[in-house]
């Protein structure tokens, strides 16, 4: 069954601190993205990755890094970890192509606060 | 200014009634996309749907590319439909996946 795994599913950071949020896909998937989700904005896309190896920019990267030594696993570091970074982190996989399979799969998201 | 507005930002129905979610995007895209998100926070894909209409049970999504506009109408609501549903859209400049979401419509269903 495909699969979006996160890790941890709560987590409580100081500022400063560093911070890794972990996703591992079991579906073949070659795109991976990160997501944060905070009331009135939606989801917005921080980094994302077209394979092992590959990482890219998203909306809103300062802050954060992303490492996606795998097809399977793609982790989002926070270095420096801020207030303003409280919020709820979404990982998804998706394909390419087209049709109604384009849809992404997304894990069940990490909230982190951070004091 | 935000490129995906959706409205209502929230709505409260009756079980029975039907309710119609409308999603407007400000520049030009390759598809449009509709999650429902649970309570709890876990997303699920309800539509992929590039142009046209597409029905799934008492679900129907609506996009008419040259409006700029999707739209999401349920029928006959139940409590169990209760959650927000968020409208993406891919643009037509970026990767595959690369969504743009709206900040969602929260719909309360009771008995």
């Amino acid at each position: 069954e495909a699969a979006v795994t996160q890790s941890p599913r709560n987590k409580v950071a100081v500022t400063g601190g560093k911070v890794t949020l972990s996703c591992n896909q079991t579906n073949n998937h070659n795109n991976m993205y990160w997501y944060r989700q905070d009331t009135g904005h939606g989801l917005r896309l921080i980094h994302y990755s077209y394979g092992a190896g590959s990482t890219e920019k998203g909306d809103i990267p300062d802050g954060y890094k992303a490492s996606r030594p795998s097809q399977e696993n793609f982790s989002l570091i926070l270095e420096l970890a801020t207030p303003s970074q409280t919020s709820v982190y979404f990982c998804a996989s998706g394909v390419w192509g087209t049709g109604d399979n384009q849809a992404p799969l997304f894990g069940e998201g990490t909230r982190l606060s951070v004091l | 200014g935000q490129q995906v507005q959706q409205s209502p930002a929230s709505l409260v129905l009756q079980e029975g009634e039907n309710a119609e979610l409308q999603c407007n995007f400000s520049t030009s895209l390759n598809s449009m996309q509709w999650f429902y998100q649970r309570p709890e926070g876990s997303l699920v894909s309800l539509f992929y749907n590039p142009s046209g209409t597409k029905q799934s049970g008492r679900l129907t999504s609506t996009t008419v590319i040259k409006e700029r506009r999707s739209s999401l109408h349920i029928s006959s609501s139940q409590i169990t439909d209760s959650g927000t549903y968020l409208c993406a859209m891919e643009q037509g400049t970026q990767v595959v996946g690369q969504l743009t979401f709206g900040s969602g419509t929260r719909l309360q269903v009771y008995a």
